[in-house]
């Protein structure tokens, strides 16, 4: 089955106490992302990665990092997480469009991930 | 940078009834998709309907389709008779294609959609 997966699905953690949050796909996208959802905010983009070891920096950055190591892993990670960032995350992936093609690859979502920072 | 509004943070009718979500969205640009997505409450993300801003004919899906106004920037979704099944937000969402670059979507603040027995 294609699919997104992220783990865990609900984290609770303490302010500086670092944290990953994996997100892994089984088809063979190039692209992959992260949002985080916060109540009238809509679904904002943290990072994304083109390719492996080719990633880029979305519309709130600070105080993420991510790597992509490999093409079906794009973990999230947070150095010293603070309370600002409690929030649901999202990990998603799709294909890149090349020329001639339409778009036809719409993003995969995995299942979220609650994060609460205490 | 391209910008999406929906104006109605909540909604809530009636079983069978048919309901309209509101979504406005600014951008320069002329190729574009736009999209609406589902979160019940399991939180996953769920497409809904996608339309292709060169598509001058609306999307529908079933029971779901879109009015999609682009001189006015304007994508509405309407869900004909509407089932409790349908209770979740709603998101829409932009997304300007770039050849062999980011699929990024640019989303709006969601619409809280109740379906009452």
């Amino acid at each position: 089955e294609a699919q997104v997966t992220q783990n865990p699905r609900y984290l609770i953690t303490v302010t500086g106490k670092k944290l990953t949050v994996t997100c892994s796909q089984n088809m063979n996208h190039e692209y992959m992302s992260w949002y985080r959802q916060d109540p009238g905010l809509g679904l904002r983009q943290i990072y994304y990665s083109m390719n492996v070891e080719v990633t880029d920096k979305g519309d709130v950055p600070e105080g993420y990092k991510v790597s992509r190591k490999e093409k079906r892993n794009f973990p999230l990670i947070l150095e010293s997480p603070s309370p600002n960032q409690t929030s649901l995350y999202f990990c998603a992936s799709s294909r890149t469009l090349y020329p001639g093609g339409s778009y036809n690859s719409p993003l995969h979502f995995g299942n979220g991930t609650r994060l609460t920072v205490t | 940078a391209q910008t999406v509004t929906q104006s109605q943070p909540e909604m809530s009718v009636q079983e069978a009834e048919t309901v309209t979500l509101s979504c406005t969205y600014d951008t320069s640009e002329s190729n574009y998709y736009l999209f609406w997505y589902k979160q019940p409450p399991s939180r996953q993300m769920i497409l809904v309907i996608r339309q292709e801003a060169y598509k001058q004919q609306n999307a529908t899906e079933n029971r779901f389709s879109v009015n999609f106004q682009k001189a006015a920037k304007s994508f509405s979704l309407k869900i004909s008779d509407s089932q409790l099944g349908d209770t979740a937000m709603y998101f829409c969402a932009f997304m300007k294609p770039f050849l062999g670059g980011a699929q990024k979507l640019v989303f709006g603040q969601g619409t809280r959609l109740t379906i009452n027995p």
